[in-house]
């Protein structure tokens, strides 16, 4: 079975501080992970992915995560938010062998001028 | 621009009806899925295909049904439309491996 906990339902940051949207997961093997954007009235989009390699990956609008295999986690990071960072935000999970993801239930960003 | 359509962003059904929500791809991608979105539920996977004419019950199969005819279509299906079904869905497809997500703009029913 494989699960993904969002453990804060918001986020609240400045704008120009460093953002993190924390995420963790549970597989039995090794993990696709995945991080996806919702801005309102829209449909999701893909930021970024972790197959394997580097632990930082990097992605879209500039968003970094981090892969941490000991602590099974997968956190979204950016070093300076913009106020168009403000969206739902959600990390799902792929066992390797798996053809469907699972979703975290999501947690909102907001970024205040 | 690659695209995942689904035909309707909002839909209003009555109780009882049989709704058909559609979901086309341009991508000749394999896999296609139907997951609803409900607040503080996240996503919630409804049923999958890997190929043509195969479907798989995903988490909360019950009181819906799909159809895959064609690879870039993928249909789902309220048998009977009820109210607590009223829902964001969304459909989403994705390439065979190691490939993440392209979701459509999703479809907003409301079942009254």
């Amino acid at each position: 079975a494989q699960s993904v906990a969002q453990p804060e339902d918001q986020v609240n940051v400045a704008e120009g501080n460093p953002l993190t949207v924390k995420c963790t997961y549970s597989v039995s093997g090794n993990p696709y992970l995945f991080w996806y954007v919702q801005y309102p009235n829209r449909g999701l989009q893909f930021l970024l992915k972790y197959i394997t390699g580097d632990n930082l990956v990097k992605g879209s609008y500039g968003f970094e995560a981090e892969f941490n295999k000991s602590q099974t986690s997968f956190h979204l990071k950016k070093p300076s938010a913009l106020v168009s960072d403000s969206a739902l935000y959600f990390c799902a999970v792929r066992d390797m062998g798996a053809g469907k993801s699972t979703f975290g239930d999501g947690t909102t960003l907001t970024v205040k001028p | 621009d690659v695209k995942v359509t689904q035909s309707s962003r909002y839909l209003v059904k009555r109780t009882g009806e049989k709704v058909f929500l559609e979901c086309v791809q341009d991508m000749d991608h394999e896999n296609m899925f139907w997951y609803r979105q409900d607040p503080g539920l996240g996503l919630r996977l409804i049923y999958f295909s890997y190929d043509v004419k195969m479907k798989e019950k995903g988490d909360i199969p019950e009181g819906y049904s799909v159809s895959r005819e064609k690879k870039e279509r993928f249909s789902l299906i309220l048998e009977s439309a009820s109210t607590n079904q009223t829902s964001m869905y969304l459909c989403a497809s994705r390439k065979t491996g190691n490939y993440g997500y392209t979701f459509g703009s999703g479809t907003r029913l409301t079942v009254v």
